[in-house]
């Protein structure tokens, strides 16, 4: 088990530039999530997958955002059109199959946007 | 109404000594569970101690030990023997919801283990 694993750790990026970041779960975990979280704030939840259906979404994720797990394996969040307002930390999580199975995060990735 | 409220932006600590980190929660619920994460500097979420809603004894993980107090709706967390590997951002979450995939975190306390 080598735990929650996200690249690139570090991304800084011009605005309005295309940016996609990549989690892949622990691996037997069927359950993937993906929160933003800037200085001072705890995590916001941004979208769940179970599997590969990505089941809910939060109205945080706005349409320039997009996320994929296609296997039921990996993820990945891609922002188009970057804005100052994206830089913040983006953290993967994964969970087991059992309802009281606790989240385990990656490192995250910090997005910066110049 | 904020799900989760850490009250506390900051602490102080002596090493060796305890210390209790504040958390209340807000919810209709029967069933949820309530954790506690700390985020060293680094930034990575370390999961430290997990309360379910219908579990009657307190959590206890290591120093880590959660007060349960489910009429007040607070789900504090004692830290005992701190060290100095303490500091960090601690902050307390809780998964809601009949099929339990939300959660929600608080906006973290500060502590700062001082030698």
């Amino acid at each position: 088990d080598t735990g929650v694993s996200q690249n690139p750790r570090h991304k800084i990026t011009k605005r309005g530039q295309n940016v996609t970041f990549r989690c892949d779960p622990i691996s037997e975990h069927n359950r993937l999530y993906w929160y933003r979280q800037t200085l001072g704030q705890g995590p916001e939840f941004l979208t769940y997958f179970q599997n590969e259906a990505q089941l809910e979404k939060s109205r945080l994720l706005s349409d320039r955002f997009s996320a994929e797990r296609p296997k039921g394996s990996f993820s990945t969040l891609e922002i188009q059109r970057t804005e100052q307002g994206d830089s913040a930390m983006y953290l993967c999580a994964s969970r087991g199959r059992q309802f009281t199975d606790t989240q385990y995060f990656g490192p995250g990735t910090r997005l910066t946007v110049l | 109404a904020q799900k989760i409220t850490q009250t506390q932006p900051g602490m102080f600590v002596q090493e060796k000594e305890a210390v209790t980190l504040d958390c209340t929660y807000d919810t209709s619920d029967q069933s949820y569970g309530l954790f506690w994460y700390k985020q060293p500097s680094s930034g990575e979420m370390i999961f430290l101690i997990y309360q379910g809603s219908y579990d009657e004894q307190n959590a206890t993980e290591g120093r880590y030990s959660l007060n349960f107090q489910k009429a007040r709706k607070s789900a504090n967390l004692v830290i005992s023997a701190s060290q100095l590997g303490d500091s960090a951002m601690y902050f307390c979450a809780m998964r809601e919801g009949n099929t339990g995939n939300q959660f929600y975190f608080g906006t973290g306390t500060s502590l700062t283990v001082i030698p």
